[in-house]
């Protein structure tokens, strides 16, 4: 259980581009998913919070409107990466809760590769 | 700053050795712990939970917790190749989501 599916795995796109990316929990609802980045030999980089029918809180320094996120459903989650740039080329992971309760681990999807060029 | 700091590494070890992880956190109240592995290139995947001090054991995972001292560790028993990889500890400090480390290399030669 509590399989989260993230679509494309990878994903390459000129320079000036816009790119989405769909994260999905494919056996229960998730209120709530987060955006992740991660750049080569660092540190997972929360980028921000997305709730369910509201605005997606970010993380400080993270450009709201770059990085467009939509949480439309129970069930689904998208991010676009808007005018993107070769700087923004990283790994991107959503993940999410199976519950609010404070036990609950954080699950991943499989992450999307983008490469600007 | 509430925070969970784990040692970089990498930590090496040889085939068939004892692998042993440990992450230290800041908040006293944290009730539940995570660890996850990391291959390069993928995404993390859920490895090891605990909530209450002492040990779990998960066939070669055992993870350790102990809430005065606020630590959490992982040891790996008969470590193999294939658990080369960077282990992140995970806690929740009462955020919406978890706080991660760094993450700790782990490298296992054969």
């Amino acid at each position: 259980g509590a399989v989260v599916s993230q679509h494309p795995s990878w994903v390459i796109c000129k320079s000036g581009t816009s790119v989405k990316i769909e994260c999905r929990s494919l056996d229960f609802q998730a209120t709530t998913m987060f955006w992740y980045r991660q750049f080569p030999k660092q540190s997972l980089m929360l980028m921000a919070t997305s709730n369910e029918g509201s605005k997606a809180t970010y993380e400080q320094g993270v450009e709201k409107d770059k990085f467009l996120i939509n949480h439309a459903s129970l069930t689904l989650s998208t991010l676009t990466v808007t005018s993107a740039h070769p700087e923004d080329s990283s790994f991107y992971i959503c993940s999410a809760l199976t519950s609010t309760g404070t036990n609950s681990p954080l699950h991943f999807g499989n992450g999307t590769r983008l490469t600007v060029t | 700053q509430k925070e969970v700091e784990q040692n970089s590494g990498p930590l090496s070890v040889p085939e068939g050795a004892i692998a042993s992880l440990n992450c230290t956190y800041s908040d006293r109240v944290s009730q539940s712990f995570f660890w996850y592995r990391q291959y390069s290139g993928k995404s993390p995947e859920l490895i090891m939970s605990i909530y209450s001090n002492g040990d779990k054991e998960d066939g070669r995972f055992t993870a350790q917790l102990n809430k005065a001292s606020q630590y959490v560790s992982l040891l790996i028993r008969d470590s193999q190749p294939s658990d080369s990889a960077t282990y992140l500890c995970a806690v929740n400090l009462g955020y919406s989501t978890l706080t991660f480390g760094k993450g700790t290399m782990l490298l296992v030669s054969p």
